[in-house]
């Protein structure tokens, strides 16, 4: 198994511009979320889907979207990117949650800088 | 809302000595704890997890220990090695809760 699989790893985009933060299981997990990593900081929780066709805000959703069409893919798009939006972002997946609940799988991140 | 931090945002040790990282929660709904390990450039890596009906839980070289009754929670590593070098974070959810809170970090430094 690949795991959690994120693309690009690196990318520079320009005030105004958008993009799409690819993600992508092979664990046939329900549940999926988008972290961002500040400096320093920990994971603020940005969007989360708990299977095909639903996804849920989390702690910091303005200036981001989802969807989840698939169980494999979770992507997050970014509209109108701002030098805010600076900042490492992780996805995860877990095969359950509620009261057996199960550790995150996370990827290896995408660093995002706005300028 | 959600507030899980450490109580030590740096820790260096000497190879061949435990660790001892600490971690405090405010929900006491919470029932669920992961410690994981996030080295430069990658994403965090599972290390122990522990459910509140346990107290302490080991694994290879770590323990994770649990007290509610002050809602702390503690990694123990023991003979660090250079390659423990990391920011550790606890993590934490309810049990009918669909998201984990995670503090801060702490960063530990394992001197050779």
């Amino acid at each position: 198994n690949a795991g959690v699989t994120q693309t690009p790893k690196f990318r520079i985009l320009k005030i105004g511009q958008s993009m799409t933060l690819q993600c992508t299981q092979d664990m046939n997990h329900n549940y999926m979320y988008w972290y961002r990593q500040d400096p320093g900081m920990g994971l603020k929780l940005i969007y989360y889907s708990v299977g095909a066709g639903i996804t849920d805000k989390g702690e910091v959703p303005n200036g981001y979207n989802v969807s989840r069409s698939t169980t494999e893919d979770f992507p997050l798009r970014l509209e109108l990117a701002a030098p805010s939006q600076t900042s490492v972002y992780f996805c995860a997946s877990s095969y359950s949650m509620g009261a057996k609940g199960s550790p995150l799988h996370f990827g290896n991140g995408t660093r995002l800088t706005v300028t | 809302g959600e507030s899980v931090g450490l109580h030590l945002p740096t820790l260096s040790v000497q190879e061949g000595d435990n660790s001892i990282i600490n971690c405090a929660y405010s929900n006491s709904a919470s029932d669920y704890f992961i410690w994981y390990k996030q080295e430069s450039g990658k994403g965090p890596q599972f290390i122990i997890d522990i459910r509140s009906n346990m107290d302490k839980r080991q694994g290879q070289r770590v323990t994770v220990l649990l007290n509610k009754t002050v809602k702390h929670l503690s990694l123990q590593i023991a003979a660090t090695q250079p390659g423990d070098s990391a920011v550790y974070f606890c993590a934490e959810k309810t049990n009918t809760g669909n998201q984990f809170y995670f503090g801060t970090g702490t960063s530990l430094t394992v001197i050779p």
